[in-house]
């Protein structure tokens, strides 16, 4: 079972340069949503989206695009990369719950480094 | 705006002891209540999601409970083991459709 799935998992940048972390599910969860996780700030939501074609901004969305074109996919993209940058990013999934997501399904993480 | 701590952020204790990990929050309009288990290096994994109208959720050694009265949920495990060494985090809503806040973590270590 591939649950959900972030390439890549290593990925060093240069100030300026973009990149897109890839996000992939096959559970045929309708909300995804990316965090990064940085030391002592926790976790941090940065955008989600609740179907194909919805997205919506979370906590720390600047300097972060995104885009929902179809239920499994949902790619993060970096426009200019900077070193406040540097993080480690999760993707994580989950069905419609009551009143908002369900339980929660996490990828591996993409460890981003910029210099 | 719904905060979530976690209290104590490290704890470390001798194989076979029973332990709680505390979460709070000041929102008690949540729909429900998750906590997770993160291993260095890792992403999380799901541990328990307990729905607003449950008071407690049960997994093996794990039981979580949950009281929205007094803003507060725990983690009960059962006879630790050193496997059971990760940091541990819990995540409610956080008042947006789709936006769960999470504590810092308690990070377990269980000594053999």
């Amino acid at each position: 079972n591939a649950g959900v799935t972030q390439t890549p998992k290593f990925q060093v940048l240069k100030t300026g340069q973009s990149m897109t972390l890839q996000c992939a599910q096959d559970m045929n969860h309708e909300y995804m949503s990316w965090y990064r996780q940085d030391p002592g700030m926790g976790l941090r939501l940065i955008h989600y989206s609740v179907g194909a074609g919805i997205t919506d901004q979370g906590e720390v969305p600047n300097g972060y695009n995104v885009s929902r074109s179809t239920t499994e996919d949902f790619p993060l993209r970096l426009l200019s990369a900077a070193p406040s940058q540097t993080s480690v990013y999760f993707c994580a999934s989950a069905p419609r719950g009551t009143q908002g997501p369900g339980e929660l399904f996490f990828g591996e993480g993409s460890r981003l480094t910029v210099l | 705006k719904q905060e979530v701590t976690q209290i104590p952020a490290a704890l470390s204790v001798p194989e076979g002891e029973n332990l709680v990990l505390n979460c709070s929050f000041t929102d008690s309009a949540i729909y429900n209540l998750q906590w997770f288990r993160q291993d260095p290096g890792k992403g999380l994994t799901s541990l328990l999601l307990i729905q607003s109208s449950q008071r407690e959720q049960t997994s093996g050694r794990l039981n979580a409970s949950l009281d929205k009265s007094s803003g507060r949920s725990t983690l009960y495990i059962a006879a630790s083991q050193p496997g059971d060494s990760a940091t541990y985090l819990c995540a409610a809503p956080g008042g947006s459709q789709g936006n769960l806040i999470f504590g810092k973590g308690t990070k377990l270590s269980v000594k053999p």
